[in-house]
């Protein structure tokens, strides 16, 4: 079965800082995956996605960016923090046929102080 | 553009009283629907699906309908639990951009004994 992890699962960081978030997919091959994030009382506001290894659409300008080193592998990153990063960060992966559904990741709680 | 509706919340209900949750949504072509649930803290889960017209998706008691005609897709659950206490989401999947799924702004439902 498929099992998605992300690490960490809570993070403090201060302003200015650099930020590495990891996502995992295990017991599927080339997936699609998304980067979510997740504002404390908001909806949810999708970052990036890539449909294979290097491929990476940006959904918003800001100041973060995304990578996929590996086909099960995602990462999100930022040079410096900004207050506004803050929030409730979501990996998720699908695969190109049936519904499309989306499976995610248990999130990682981010706070920039 | 493409987009989801959802019904405002919050939504306060006595325990085995009946759940309604309006969701219509605007996309081109023949979109994949979606019910996920997020309980506090935790990642979103994929509650419930259809795939086309007419389709009843349902799943721990819940349960919605496919309506193409209207454009909705309605969660409805006959009697509610505390632990049904939850934010859920109505979303629909672009297949020609990635399976990007299109979000609702969420509706919190809170269940009293």
């Amino acid at each position: 079965s498929q099992t998605i992890h992300q690490w960490p699962a809570t993070l403090v960081q201060p302003v200015g800082s650099p930020l590495s978030l990891e996502c995992t997919v295990e017991g599927t091959s080339n997936p699609n995956l998304y980067w979510y994030r997740q504002a404390a009382g908001r909806g949810l506001q999708l970052l990036f996605y890539s449909v294979g290894i290097g491929q990476i659409s940006s959904e918003v300008p800001q100041n973060l960016s995304a990578s996929r080193p590996q086909d099960r592998q995602f990462i999100l990153s930022s040079k410096k923090l900004l207050l506004s990063d803050s929030g409730f960060y979501l990996c998720a992966w699908t695969v190109e046929e049936g519904a499309y559904e989306q499976y995610f990741g248990p999130g990682t709680r981010l706070t920039v102080t | 553009g493409d987009s989801v509706t959802q019904m405002e919340g919050p939504v306060t209900l006595s325990e085995e009283a009946c759940l309604t949750i309006n969701c219509t949504y605007t996309a081109t072509g023949y979109p994949s629907l979606f019910w996920y649930v997020q309980y506090p803290g935790e990642g979103l889960q994929l509650l419930l699906k259809a795939t086309k017209a007419d389709d009843k998706g349902s799943n721990k008691g819940f349960e919605a309908t496919y309506r193409k005609e209207t454009t909705s897709f309605h969660l409805e659950k006959g009697s509610v639990q505390v632990s049904d206490s939850a934010v859920y989401f109505c979303a629909f999947a672009l297949y020609n951009q990635g399976g990007k799924l299109i979000f609702g702004q969420g509706t919190e439902l809170s269940v009293k004994p």
